[in-house]
């Protein structure tokens, strides 16, 4: 089956405690991205990937890292979670860098820092 | 630059009701338009799209029509089920082709 699994479903941490979600896709998508949900803001871009070891920062990256070694996983690396990174959190892929085709989301990563 | 807005929720409806969720849009040249759902607790799911001015599309009973004039992709179902409660989100493609542009979301919520 075609997806975009995120693991872990649900994660609470400490301020400043590294952790890192993990993104895979098995459809040889090109592009990924990690976007974050957030009550009346909806959903922004936190950084994305046109291939591999190519990645770049969306519109809130600030306090995120990402890499691209291999073309199916992105993993999104928070180095010293704050409490404002508390969010859901999505990964997206699609089959090429070109806007008009659809994005694929995993089911999310629900995200509590303390 | 470019965004997307839509009504806001939550919309509540009974079984069978006729449903429209506004959507309008700002834009440089002529993007693809999508409505993408939210079902509790999973990720977003592509609901229909439409890629030129005029284009219809349509899935699940659902149908959006691009409209150049109005610059507008409103979501309508003729009839809709308990099973259509979702958050409901347009969107368009950033103008380097990079990101996906969300409205905030429409909350549905369709009672028996």
């Amino acid at each position: 089956e075609a997806q975009v699994t995120q693991n872990p479903r649900y994660l609470i941490t400490v301020t400043g405690k590294k952790l890192t979600v993990t993104c895979s896709q098995n459809m040889n998508h090109e592009y990924m991205s990690w976007y974050r949900q957030d009550p009346g803001l909806g959903l922004r871009q936190i950084y994305y990937s046109m291939n591999v070891e190519v990645t770049d920062k969306g519109d809130v990256p600030e306090g995120y890292k990402v890499s691209r070694k291999e073309k199916r996983n992105f993993p999104l690396i928070l180095e010293s979670p704050s409490p404002n990174q508390t969010s859901l959190y999505f990964c997206a892929s699609r089959i090429t860098g070109i806007g008009n085709s659809p994005l694929h989301f995993g089911n999310g990563t629900r995200l509590t820092v303390t | 630059g470019d965004s997307v807005t839509q009504m806001e929720g939550p919309v509540t409806l009974s079984e069978e009701a006729f449903l429209t969720i506004n959507c309008t849009y700002t834009a440089t040249g002529y993007p693809s338009l999508f409505w993408y759902v939210q079902y509790p607790g999973e990720g977003l799911q592509l609901l229909l799209k439409a890629t030129k001015a005029d284009d219809k599309g349509s899935n699940k009973g659902f149908e959006a029509t691009y409209r150049k004039e109005t610059t507008s992709f409103h979501l309508e179902k003729g009839s809709v089920q308990v099973s259509d409660s979702a958050v409901y989100f347009c969107a368009l493609p950033n103008q380097a082709g990079t990101a996906l542009i969300f409205g905030k979301g429409t909350t549905l919520s369709v009672s028996s």
